[in-house]
């Protein structure tokens, strides 16, 4: 069974550009959160969502960042006009339902030039 | 508000050496605490889900155990392969939040 799988592993940006993170969770598992990790600090917890919905996107900033788990293929998270504090590592993390053990990817590590 | 704290930031120990890493938490209605294990580049690793008061699980060298307000993992007799960032995370909420704490960075020489 294959693992959250995430891409691209490392995305450079220069200030103003969009960058698009994309997640796909573990066979089965129809729950998807997104954490951020500054650098120094633990990880965040951004949105929730499940298939075509967002349940919880209380810590995603109001301007720039989007997200979306549509009914087929992976979920997304957008950051549109990325700035220089956008650079940290973003995880994607897939929950079995009745379960409540999240499983992490391997993060994408995005850079604001 | 949630608040998850581990102590210490970083812990250096000699091969063999035994410890203990805290977690302490202030949350409201906790579902579950969670460790997992971090490596350099890579995504947090399940380790431990704990659900009360008193529950201990173990895996290896590796003893996580509860109380009402911290959690402590215990490390028998490491190796240099343990050393990773160790996070600890609280589940709370109806919509499976997970809270982390900031981490301990382990270091195991040999």
């Amino acid at each position: 069974n294959a693992g959250v799988m995430q891409n691209p592993r490392h995305l450079v940006r220069r200030r103003g550009q969009e960058a698009r993170l994309r997640c796909s969770p573990m066979k089965g598992h129809s729950h998807v959160y997104w954490y951020r990790q500054l650098p120094e600090e633990g990880l965040k917890f951004m949105v929730y969502l499940q298939k075509e919905n967002i349940i919880d996107e209380s810590g995603m900033p109001k301007e720039r960042f989007s997200a979306e788990f549509p009914k087929e293929g992976p979920s997304i998270l957008r950051i549109q006009q990325v700035v220089r504090g956008d650079s940290a590592a973003y995880f994607c993390a897939s929950l079995l339902n009745r379960d409540e053990t999240q499983y992490f990817g391997p993060g994408t590590r995005l850079l604001v030039l | 508000e949630d608040q998850v704290t581990q102590s210490p930031e970083a812990l250096r120990l000699q091969e063999g050496e035994s410890s203990s890493l805290n977690c302490s938490y202030t949350v409201s209605g906790l579902r579950g605490l969670f460790w997992y294990r971090q490596d350099p580049g890579k995504g947090p690793e399940f380790l431990f889900t704990l659900y009360s008061a008193g529950e201990e699980k173990e895996k290896e060298r590796l003893k996580a155990t509860l109380t009402k307000k911290e959690s402590f993992l215990h490390i028998t007799a490491p190796k240099p392969e343990d050393s990773a960032t160790y996070l600890c995370a609280v589940l709370t909420g109806a919509n499976s939040k997970l809270t982390f704490g900031k981490g301990i960075t382990l270091s195991v020489r040999p």
